[in-house]
């Protein structure tokens, strides 16, 4: 079965300092992972994907992910978080149908 | 900014009542997926439409329909509705030839009493 899990519910991170969220996936293939974002009230922004190929993945607004297949994962990052990145982040596993975790909020203290 | 128009924002019906949500896409986005959100989770996979034919269906009650037509719009139908359907209600479209590159609206906010 595929599944997407966020382990972590919510995460507060000081402006300025790294982030990472962590993604776990399964799927017996190889998985087209994605991260988006979703800011209140509205609907979801694509940030990344990951389809083949270079296991880094650059993304807008700063962001990168590292999909590791050995771990089953698929991490975002950011080196330096802003206010604005305040949000709730989704991975999802895609296809023609998309398995999203329940996500993780981001609070971002100044 | 968005590609994908929906409506309306926000909605509120009674219990055992029906309503029909609305999405329109850009032109030659002929793929179309809706997606329900409830409150605190991840979307959850209702149907796909691709060339206004059924293409793929989650786990969802068959009181949940949905219709595609040639101008890119589309619509999900929810009849005898229950409390539990209070959700944000996501369409998501894609282009001809861009694999999963979908593109999603920012929702219909449904709230049953």
């Amino acid at each position: 079965a595929q599944s997407v899990t966020q382990p972590d519910i919510h995460i507060t991170v000081s402006e300025g300092a790294s982030l990472e969220l962590r993604c776990n996936y399964s799927y017996g293939a190889t998985p087209y992972l994605f991260w988006y974002v979703q800011s209140p009230g509205q609907g979801l922004q694509l940030l990344l994907k990951y389809f083949s190929g270079d296991t880094l993945v650059q993304g807008i607004k700063g962001f990168e992910a590292e999909f590791k297949r050995s771990q089953s994962s698929f991490n975002l990052r950011k080196p330096s978080v802003h206010w604005s990145d305040a949000a709730e982040y989704f991975c999802a596993l895609g296809g023609n149908q998309f398995y999203f975790g329940t996500g993780t909020s981001l609070t971002v203290i100044p | 900014e968005t590609g994908v128009t929906q409506s309306p924002t926000h909605l509120i019906k009674t219990r055992g009542q029906q309503v029909t949500l609305r999405c329109s896409s850009q032109s030659g986005h002929n793929t179309v997926s809706w997606y329900q959100q409830a409150l605190g989770q991840g979307p959850q996979f209702i149907f796909q439409y691709y060339r206004e034919e059924e293409n793929g269906r989650g786990n969802f009650p068959p009181r949940f329909s949905g219709l595609q037509f040639p101008n890119y719009s589309s619509e999900l139908n929810v009849n005898a509705l229950e409390l539990d359907d209070s959700a944000l209600y996501l369409c998501a479209s894609s282009p001809v030839g861009q694999l999963y590159g979908y593109t999603f609206g920012s929702g219909t906010r449904l709230t049953v009493v």
